[in-house]
């Protein structure tokens, strides 16, 4: 099945800089690799999502690039704010079937 | 917020015991997804409803297992509870089984085994 590792696991920076987050999948078949942000308590909202089709999306302060050759995509989150800081996960599809599965998460800091 | 809706938003069983939970998919939607989040953990794809029926499986054991209702709302059974099973249930709906579409996550229910 797949397997998705989800990397650094904290990440701390400064209000105003840039954070990435980098996930790897297992699976050649997946092509579907969305991005949630989960607050203490509260549900996965989904962020940004990008499809096998595309190798980079953007979305005002966050972008998603995918590279497929290597199985590897990341988020990309510029001008950090405080309200940035949660738990990043991201997650990759299988093949045909909507089945996602997810990275351990990143727990981001953004230190005013 | 999404339109799923999850009941109830905790609980508290013993092991051996089983439980219920429910699940209320967005409008619209007709397949809904069942996750398991362990504490500081990514969520575990338990199984998938289409349409009423099974449309995949994670690695649990049949002692987890579910329905969907015509309306699409499911329920995630477990049976023989055990310590381990304490964790943040969450099911995702979304339009349909097919690849690459959004899935919506519920809030949540928090079962804490004893």
């Amino acid at each position: 099945g797949e397997n998705v590792e989800q990397h650094p696991s904290t990440l701390s920076v400064q209000e105003g800089d840039s954070a990435v987050i980098k996930c790897t999948y297992s699976d050649s078949a997946s092509n579907y690799f969305p991005w949630y942000k989960q607050e203490l308590g509260k549900r996965p909202q989904l962020i940004i999502d990008i499809r096998s089709n595309v190798g980079e999306k953007k979305d005002q302060r966050i972008a998603v690039t995918l590279n497929k050759t290597a199985k590897h995509f990341s988020l990309h989150i510029t001008e950090t704010q405080p309200e940035d800081s949660a738990v990043y996960f991201c997650a990759a599809n299988v093949e045909i079937r909507n089945q996602f599965y997810f990275g351990t998460g990143t727990s981001l800091t953004v230190i005013p | 917020e999404t339109g799923v809706t999850q009941s109830p938003t905790h609980l508290i069983k013993t092991r051996g015991q089983q439980v219920t939970l429910r699940c209320s998919s967005q409008s619209g939607h007709n397949t809904v997804s069942w996750y398991q989040q362990a504490l500081g953990q990514g969520p575990q794809f338990i199984f998938q409803y289409y349409r009423e029926e099974e449309n995949g499986r994670g690695n649990f054991p049949p002692r987890f297992s579910g329905l969907q209702f015509p309306n699409y709302s499911s329920e995630l059974n477990v049976n023989a509870l055990e310590l381990d099973d304490s964790a943040l249930y969450l099911c995702a709906s979304s339009l349909g089984s097919f690849d690459q579409e959004t899935q919506y996550f519920g809030p949540g229910t928090r079962l804490l085994v004893l």
